[in-house]
């Protein structure tokens, strides 16, 4: 059964204090592994694809990456604004996206 | 571009009791997804429509939910009657195609409460 898991279920940093999110998965022929941003109140926003094992994309102060495991997204120099909850799922041909439970990120000024 | 648009944001009703929601998907959009996200959980799909045809419903309670999509563009999501575990955020998403990396573009939500 495919399954996601992240960690930890909730994060506090201080303002600039770099981190990261895990995303570990099971899933038999992953196409896809997506990050989204969830705002309190709001509906999930896209961050990132990622398609295979080794794969990384970057936008301002976040960077994801992948293994046949698992995924990271990387927050350098955090700022207040980065508080969220940050949601991953992951995809495999012809069936639905399976979402983690998600991390509740606050970053403190 | 619009976004996916969603109304109401925000309804209480007690149980037994029954709600609709609507959702507006990105314009050219063929692919229509309802999630239930329950509180402190990631989204769970509960139904998918490709236009105006449903591509998995494995997961919607069909005893007393239904949903429909008409024309191949807005949707409906109904309960009757709801129950007090029906509490939840009903997140609509939609996406151009139905492919397997195909990025889904959610609306704000609407918040559930039933009393």
């Amino acid at each position: 059964e495919d399954q996601v898991t992240q960690s930890p279920e909730a994060l506090r940093l201080q303002e600039g204090e770099s981190s990261s999110l895990n995303c570990s998965y099971t899933v038999s022929g992953l196409r896809g592994l997506f990050w989204y941003r969830q705002d309190p109140g709001k509906g999930p926003e896209f961050l990132f694809t990622l398609y295979s094992a080794g794969e990384e994309k970057e936008k301002e102060r976040l960077k994801a990456t992948l293994t046949k495991k698992e995924s990271f997204l990387h927050i350098t120099a955090p700022k207040p604004e980065d508080s969220a909850t940050y949601l991953c799922a992951v995809k495999r041909q012809g069936g639905k996206l399976i979402f983690g439970q998600g991390t509740e990120l606050s970053v403190k000024p | 571009e619009a976004g996916v648009a969603q109304s109401p944001r925000y309804k209480i009703i007690e149980k037994r009791q029954s709600v609709a929601f609507w959702c507006n998907p990105i314009s050219g959009h063929a692919t229509l997804y309802w999630y239930q996200q329950i509180l402190g959980q990631g989204p769970k799909l509960l139904i998918q429509f490709q236009n105006n045809g449903v591509v998995d419903d494995s997961q919607l309670p069909k005893d007393r939910f239904s949903a429909e999509r008409l024309k191949g563009v807005d949707s409906t999501l109904k309960i009757q009657p709801a129950k007090l575990e029906d509490s939840a955020v009903y997140l609509c998403a939609s996406s151009l195609v139905a492919t397997s990396t195909d990025t889904q573009y959610f609306g704000p939500g609407t918040r559930l409460t039933v009393l």
